[in-house]
């Protein structure tokens, strides 16, 4: 089966940093997405990981162990805006399940001035 | 909009009536997916469309659920005799193409609502 998991809820404050942890157990792995949630809104993109290392977007940077199935999203220079679910999603293998995200249940994060 | 659109964007209606939500993707993207969304749930995968055709519908939870695309565009997915526990957040995506590293773009999603 598939597991991906993720802590439920963080909080921070203004211009702090937040790492948010997700491991994941699935059949063979093909990439790792980052997508982020306002309430009431849809996912949005954030990042894609395939190999194992850190990948910098801006305030924005994933990182990912293949061997230990972990990867993080860390958060940089906190604003009020990046009160959210961050949600993580892994890209199995081919086969029949070809074209799917598994998605972790989400990290609300809030952040506080 | 360039964004992938849905429509309605919320639903309410009766147990045991059929419904139908609308996804209309970016255009040129060839890959289609729907995903529903409960409280405090992950999103769960229900089908996933590469041009007309759906390789992999192995996530639509029974027979009532069903949905189609044409001319590699739209794509409907409709719900038969709708029950309560069908009440969730329905979302679509869509991506360039059914490449590994390709980003599923999602719309806002349909929040439907059975009483």
């Amino acid at each position: 089966g598939q597991n991906i998991d993720q802590p439920t809820e963080m909080t921070a404050t203004e211009g702090a940093i937040v790492q948010i942890n997700c491991t994941y157990q699935t059949s063979g792995f093909n990439g790792l997405f980052w997508y982020q949630q306002h309430a009431g809104e849809a996912p949005t993109f954030l990042s894609y990981n395939v190999l194992d290392g850190l990948e910098e977007k801006g305030r924005f940077s994933s990182f990912l162990s293949r061997s230990k199935g972990y990867s993080y999203l860390l958060l940089k220079e906190l604003q009020m805006k990046d009160s959210a679910s961050y949600l993580c999603a892994v890209r199995p293998r081919g086969g029949s399940t070809l074209g799917r995200l598994y998605f972790g249940r989400g990290t609300q994060l809030t952040v506080w001035p | 909009g360039a964004g992938v659109s849905q429509s309605p964007s919320n639903k309410v209606t009766e147990k045991g009536k059929d419904v139908e939500l609308r996804c209309d993707p970016i255009s040129g993207h060839t890959a289609l997916y729907w995903y529903r969304q409960s409280l405090g749930q992950g999103l769960e995968f229900l089908i996933y469309f590469q041009g007309n055709s759906a390789p992999d519908k192995s996530g639509l939870p029974s027979d009532r659920f069903s949905a189609e695309r044409t001319g590699g565009s739209v794509s409907t997915l409709t719900i038969q005799r709708t029950q309560q526990e069908d009440s969730a957040v329905y979302l679509c995506a869509s991506s360039l193409a059914d490449r590994s590293n390709q980003p599923q773009h999602f719309g806002d999603g349909t929040r439907l609502s059975i009483l």
